[in-house]
This record gives C-alpha cells, sequence and structure tokens, in this order.
C-alpha cells in the first residue's frame, strides 16, 4: 500500500517571500500522479499542482512549482511571492495510475501561516 | 459550471442514529469518492463509485454504505452513529479514466455525533 509523509504539521512565511512544503511517499509502482491540494478555512479542497511520476520535468503552476524526485520519493511544494490568500492546510496526494482507481492517499497535512 | 454539492452542510446526530448525506457531481463526471476528514486520522478514503457500482472501498465498518444513482448523484449512509463519526464528509468527482487524475471536491457535510 502507498503512504504518503508531510513532516511539517505547520509552516510560516512572511508575505511576498518563499516558502517549501515537503512531502515524501512511499510505493512499489513506478507511474503514478503526485498532486497538492489546497483547503482554505471555507474547507473546500482546490488542485494547486499535479505531477505525472513519468515526466521528469517539474510542474508548474504560476507562482507554485514543484521539484519531484522520482528516486527519493520526494515531492515537495514551492510557493513564491506568498500572498495572504496562500493561507490554507496543504495536502500531498498520491493517486495510483490503475485504470478505476480513482483513491487518493493523503499525507496528513501543513498549515500555512502567511505573515503580513 | 457549477461545481461539487453537498447537503447537508452541517448536521448533528445522537449515537445510534443514522445520518445520509448527498453529493451532486459535476455534470458530465462519473465517479464519485468520498473521504472521511478527522484531526486524529486525517483524511481517509471511503468509497468510489462509478456508474452506479462501487469500484472502490476503504478500511471503514459496514456502517458505511453508499451508492449512486443513474444520474450519477451519490449517497452515503452511516448507521448507528457512534461519537468518533464525527467529522467531515468530503465528496469528489472526477471524469474517470482522464490522464490528469484530478478530483474536484465538495464543501463537505459536517457531522457531530452527540
Amino acid at each position: 500500500a502507498q503512504t504518503v509523509t508531510q513532516s511539517q504539521p505547520e509552516m510560516s512565511v512572511q508575505e511576498a517571500e518563499t516558502v517549501t512544503l515537503s512531502c515524501t511517499y512511499d510505493t512499489s509502482e513506478s507511474d503514478y500522479y503526485l498532486f497538492w491540494y489546497k483547503q482554505p478555512p471555507s474547507r473546500q479542497m482546490i488542485l494547486v499542482i499535479r505531477q505525472e511520476a513519468y515526466k521528469q520535468q517539474n510542474a508548474t503552476e504560476n507562482r507554485f512549482s514543484v521539484n519531484f524526485q522520482k528516486a527519493a520519493k520526494s515531492f515537495s511544494l514551492k510557493i513564491s511571492d506568498s500572498q495572504l490568500g496562500d493561507a490554507a492546510m496543504y495536502f500531498c496526494a498520491y493517486r495510483s495510475p490503475t485504470f478505476g482507481n480513482e483513491k487518493l492517499t493523503f499525507g496528513t497535512g501543513t498549515r500555512l501561516t502567511i505573515i503580513p | 459550471k457549477a461545481g461539487v454539492t453537498q447537503t447537508p452542510r452541517y448536521l448533528i446526530k445522537t449515537r445510534g442514529q443514522q445520518v445520509t448525506l448527498s453529493c451532486s457531481p459535476i455534470s458530465g463526471h462519473r465517479s464519485v469518492s468520498w473521504y472521511q476528514q478527522t484531526p486524529g486520522q486525517g483524511l481517509q478514503f471511503l468509497f468510489e463509485y462509478f456508474s452506479e457500482t462501487q469500484r472502490n472501498k476503504g478500511n471503514f465498518p459496514g456502517r458505511f454504505s453508499g451508492r449512486q444513482f443513474s444520474n450519477s448523484r451519490s449517497e452515503m449512509n452511516v448507521s448507528t452513529l457512534e461519537l468518533g463519526d464525527s467529522a467531515l464528509y468530503l465528496c469528489a468527482s472526477s471524469l474517470a479514466g482522464e490522464s490528469t487524475g484530478e478530483l474536484f471536491f465538495g464543501e463537505g457535510s459536517r457531522l457531530t455525533v452527540l
């Protein structure tokens, strides 16, 4: 079974600065999908960024980028130019590539605080 | 395009009662998944439905059940409620089979068991 570990329960960053959230995972599969989801205080989970394991290039979405190290099974999220609206719980998630398997395995989350 | 809609948003029940939660997926999405979120256990997968069939199930007791209707709407039911069932129940929908694998979540149903 796959596991996802987020070792930072809480992080804080000054507005406009850069912060990196860590995530490691364990799997025996060679292909899979990784995600970072954001859950603001309003509770609706929103996809921040995704990465397919077969792609060597790190995914980027505006101020959000990942550092995907497949051999190390590491998938960190970098947020540049942090904004007040980035304050939320961030969850790292794994999904098997098996067709018909829509299950996400989540980490325990990192609460990000933005300091004005 | 309307997002994933969950009802009710909040509810309070007492031990031993049962509860039914509803989820309407994004139009065109045929897969609906349910997750339980608690401070202690985090986000745990309950089950997933596709075309009215349960395809995957998490490690929850038989008191937790669900179903999906022909219009892809889904319900989950918890019978004989226990205090530990207090949680945020999240529903997610997806275009099953697409390569991106993104799940779209609703705002959740907050269940409190007294």
